[in-house]
């Protein structure tokens, strides 16, 4: 069965740092992959999504970057980090299936920007 | 651009009755799906029920289903027989229609609504 792991799931990090949030998908191959980020009354905004390695699309061009050095391994990442970037982050796997057309998600990280 | 509206950010409902959650969507797209996710207080995202644009009957998963006005851009979720376990937060989803440069479909989601279940 496929299973979507985030690390490290919870964080703390002061304004300036660099950030790097590490999402794997087992059991399937070649995955769409998704990086979300959920802030407090905002919902679930995307942020990058990705077909296979090295093809990244953005959708908030901020001071975030995603990279696809696998394919299966999906990354996150910040050189300086903003107090603004302090929110719930989750990545998500598309699934294909006939009948079918659904994200799975991983357990998801809390980032704490201070 | 495809955007997805949750207008009430809380919602109650006594254990056993029955409780609509609201959602409206506003696209140009003609192939595109539509789900509601429930969130519990683990943050672990769940998939609830799907719908395809292109059906017209209403999906159904055990006590949810769902009311789809696709001329009205409308997919509201009902929720019946209301239980403790569905405290949690819903959010509404649309996923577009093929994106040709990234090779794949966006998915947008809604703010969601907090339910609450009172015993």
């Amino acid at each position: 069965s496929q299973t979507i792991h985030q690390w490290p799931a919870t964080l703390v990090q002061p304004v300036g740092s660099p950030l790097s949030l590490e999402c794997t998908v087992e059991g399937t191959s070649n995955p769409n992959l998704y990086w979300y980020r959920q802030a407090a009354g905002r919902g679930l905004q995307l942020l990058f999504y990705s077909v296979g390695i090295g093809q990244i699309s953005s959708e908030v061009p901020q001071n975030l970057s995603a990279s696809r050095p696998q394919d299966r391994q999906f990354i996150l990442s910040s050189k300086k980090l903003l107090l603004s970037d302090s929110g719930f982050y989750l990545c998500a796997w598309r699934h294909l299936r006939t009948g079918g057309d659904e994200q799975y998600f991983g357990p998801g990280t809390r980032l704490t920007v201070t | 651009a495809q955007t997805v509206t949750q207008s009430q950010p809380e919602m109650s409902v006594q254990e056993a009755e029955t409780v609509t959650l609201s959602c409206t969507y506003d696209t140009s797209e003609s192939d595109y799906y539509l789900f509601w996710y429930k969130q519990p207080p683990s943050r672990q995202m769940i998939l609830v029920i799907r719908q395809e644009a292109y059906k017209q009957q209403n999906a159904t998963e055990n006590r949810f289903s769902v009311n789809f006005q696709k001329a009205a851009k409308s997919f509201s979720l009902k929720i019946s027989d209301s239980q403790l376990g569905d405290a949690a937060m819903y959010f509404c989803a649309y996923r577009s229609a093929w994106v040709r440069r990234s090779g794949t479909y966006k998915y947008i989601f809604g703010t969601g609504t907090r339910l609450k279940v009172l015993a």
